[in-house]
């Protein structure tokens, strides 16, 4: 069982808005930053989202984050094909003293 | 840029000890900005935190895994290692170094990034 819960899926066609939701308690995503990433099939994780709504540079301004208080989510506008992967947050959880991974959303691109 | 791979067996017997090493390339590993730390991913399921270490050798466990998980660094060779023991056939997965941030005001985050290519370790007899 995931420290953080997520969808298990989610789909959208291109061009739509896709949000993927990550549910928390006070002691990770209530007390500490939300990350997001993306791991395309085959592939490692890559960091999508820092600190809830930071993106690295390279990451295209169709991902967006946003948290608020034991809840954050992952917003992907204007869907496209390649972006079919899993998506994961995570958050430190102070009374685990461990990073809290979600379970992952495996989003399907219709 | 900076690059991580892994290296180490792919296969382990159970109870024997994992060992696996990440070597860094093209940045310093002696950075007291960031920590290194393990990640692991068993087939088919999500991600697991193992441990990070500093540069200078500070450790931090995933409680759940303390009791069996040792974390080494070698500044020298630019590389970190993970030793964990007695394993079982549980501890087969895809195992994953990645560099991994500190806080603004802590040593910890969920901040990992960028990640190396990852190594599948299956244990079995």
């Amino acid at each position: 069982q995931s420290v953080l819960t997520q969808p298990p899926s989610a789909s959208g066609t291109p061009g739509q808005r896709v949000t993927i939701s990550c549910s928390g308690s006070s002691s990770n995503i209530g007390s500490n930053n939300v990350y997001w990433y993306q791991q395309l099939p085959g592939m490692a994780p890559k960091l999508l989202i820092y600190r809830n709504n930071q993106r690295p540079s390279g990451v295209p301004d169709r991902f967006s984050g946003s948290k608020s208080g034991t809840s954050a989510s992952l917003a992907i506008s204007g869907l496209r094909s390649e972006d079919e992967a899993d998506y994961y947050c995570a958050a430190w959880d102070d009374s685990l003293s461990a990073v809290g991974f979600g379970g992952g959303t495996k989003l399907t691109v219709l | 840029q900076l690059q991580l791979q892994e290296s180490g067996p792919g296969l382990v017997k159970p109870s024997e000890t994992l060992s696996l090493t990440c070597t860094v390339s093209d940045a310093s590993i002696t950075s007291s900005n960031y920590y290194w730390g393990w990640v692991r991913q068993s087939p088919g399921k999500g991600l697991e935190w193992i441990g990070s270490i500093s540069y200078s050798g500070t450790t931090y466990y995933n409680p759940s895994l303390k009791s069996r998980v040792t974390l080494f660094v070698d500044t020298s060779k630019s590389q970190f290692s993970l030793n964990l023991n007695s394993v079982t056939a549980a501890d087969t997965a895809v195992y994953y170094c990645a560099r991994h941030f500190s806080g603004r005001t802590t040593w910890y985050s969920g901040w990992f990034d960028p990640w190396g290519q990852g190594t599948l370790v299956t244990v079995s007899s």
